[in-house]
């Protein structure tokens, strides 16, 4: 059973370009959660979804920032005219049941950096 | 409003020492707690995993304890070695919520 998997691994944008972050759950699993981890910060939750769903996205910036996860394919996470700002390692995770009491599995990250 | 915190930030042992690493939450109302294991430059490997209804969790030299009336979580590595040299991360959802809340971490340091 191959766990969360994202890609790429590594992404470069200037600034005011788009970037796409793809993350594929793991088997079974239909709750994908996405959080960013800022240089030399911890980890913060950013929005939560299912299957054409989003539960929560509470932590997600109000602008620029936007994701799915589409009935069919990975989730994405979409961040529009990218500033220096936005550079951080976005990790998904996703778990079998959304109600809190199962386990998150994460995937290896998206380093994405804005020159 | 859950709140994570773990003390110490930074720890460094000489190899073979027994070590406890603290996670304190601010909401009792926890479903579980989850400690992962952060090496520089990679993703999250989950270590344990405490539902609230369990006070500890082994996993070889690991064992991690929840206490959920003091609102704290300690995670025991046995005899370490240089390969644990990582950053440990606490972390739990909130009552009827799915987010986790990360604590800051505790960078540890084993050196032969």
């Amino acid at each position: 059973n191959a766990g969360v998997m994202q890609n790429p691994r590594h992404l470069v944008r200037r600034r005011g370009q788009e970037a796409r972050l793809r993350c594929s759950p793991m088997k079974g699993h239909s709750h994908v959660y996405w959080y960013r981890q800022l240089p030399e910060e911890g980890l913060k939750f950013m929005v939560y979804l299912q299957k054409e769903n989003i539960i929560d996205e509470s932590g997600m910036p109000k602008e620029r920032f936007s994701a799915e996860f589409p009935k069919e394919g990975p989730s994405i996470l979409r961040i529009q005219q990218v500033v220096r700002g936005d550079s951080a390692a976005y990790f998904c995770a996703s778990s079998f049941y959304g109600t809190g009491s199962y386990e998150q599995y994460f995937g290896p990250g998206t380093r994405l950096t804005v020159t | 409003k859950q709140e994570v915190t773990q003390i110490p930030a930074a720890l460094s042992v000489p190899e073979g020492e027994n070590l406890v690493l603290n996670c304190s939450f601010t909401d009792s109302a926890i479903y579980n707690l989850q400690w992962f294991r952060q090496d520089p430059g990679k993703g999250l490997t989950s270590l344990l995993l405490i539902q609230s209804s369990q006070r500890e969790q082994t996993s070889g030299r690991l064992n991690a304890s929840l206490d959920k009336s003091s609102g704290r979580s300690t995670l025991y590595i046995a005899a370490s070695q240089p390969g644990d040299s990582a950053t440990y991360l606490c972390a739990g959802p909130s009552y009827n919520t799915d987010k986790l809340i990360f604590g800051t971490g505790t960078r540890l340091q084993v050196f032969p």
